[in-house]
């Protein structure tokens, strides 16, 4: 079982507000992401980290920001929601890239 | 760009028979080529994984079959089972300036009884 947690799970707010997913890992890995994921479709890496004060755009454009301020932790920020951001973001972590990526279960946003 | 390209999309498959799922990638930053499985709801987990110092990794019913001139891999699913229902992804370690892995599009599989 993997040592990494998403929290909330479900959320649905309403536009322009702000929200925040966390997610935290117990396993000291220094590579972090975070994954966007439309229900059945392919995974769309947005953020990613090698390490505290290291974040970095992914492949697909988001309006969403990240921080990496403590090893364990990895916050996901949108500063206004809009119904476009409605989708599930998961959040991964591995000792490299050549290791396992290890998934949390994932955060359904719905924005109303 | 895609450069994971993995095939079919969806795979209907009668219990007991054989899933074959492809993947076909571009450049590599190395040799490390998982499958990850998922079900609804669920995160994706590590399924099999193969590092081509050999060219087949077999765990149980799961095979991975690599083809590195061809730069092709495939998962073989044996005597598939309707608890094998889910979807698979592919993933290769894309290179292009920093080292990730870049996931396939993901087949949806259901095993009917």
């Amino acid at each position: 079982e993997a040592d990494i947690y998403q929290t909330p799970r479900y959320l649905v707010i309403g536009t322009g507000k702000k929200i925040t997913l966390e997610c935290s890992q117990t396993m000291g890995h220094d590579k972090m992401y975070w994954y966007q994921q439309d229900p059945g479709m392919e995974l769309h890496l947005i953020h990613y980290s090698y390490g505290v004060n290291s974040t970095e755009k992914g492949d697909l454009s988001s309006e969403s920001t990240v921080s990496r301020i403590r090893t364990e932790h990895f916050p996901l920020t949108l500063e206004s929601a809009r119904p476009s951001h409605t989708s599930q973001y998961l959040c991964a972590s591995s000792e490299s890239v050549g290791h396992t990526i290890y998934f949390g279960e994932g955060s359904w946003l719905t924005v109303v | 760009q895609q450069q994971v390209k993995q095939s079919p999309q969806s795979l209907i498959v009668q219990k007991g028979g054989i899933s074959i799922i492809n993947c076909a990638y571009e450049n590599t930053a190395f040799d490390y080529f998982p499958w990850y499985q998922q079900f609804p709801g669920k995160g994706p987990a590590l399924l099999i994984a193969i590092r081509p110092d050999v060219s087949e990794k077999k765990e149980g019913r799961f095979t991975i079959s690599f083809n590195k001139s061809a730069k092709q891999f495939s998962l073989h699913i044996m005597d598939s089972q309707p608890g094998d229902s889910a979807t698979y992804f592919c993933a290769a370690p894309i290179s292009g300036g920093y080292n990730k892995l870049i996931f396939g599009a993901g087949t949806r599989l259901a095993v009917h009884p």
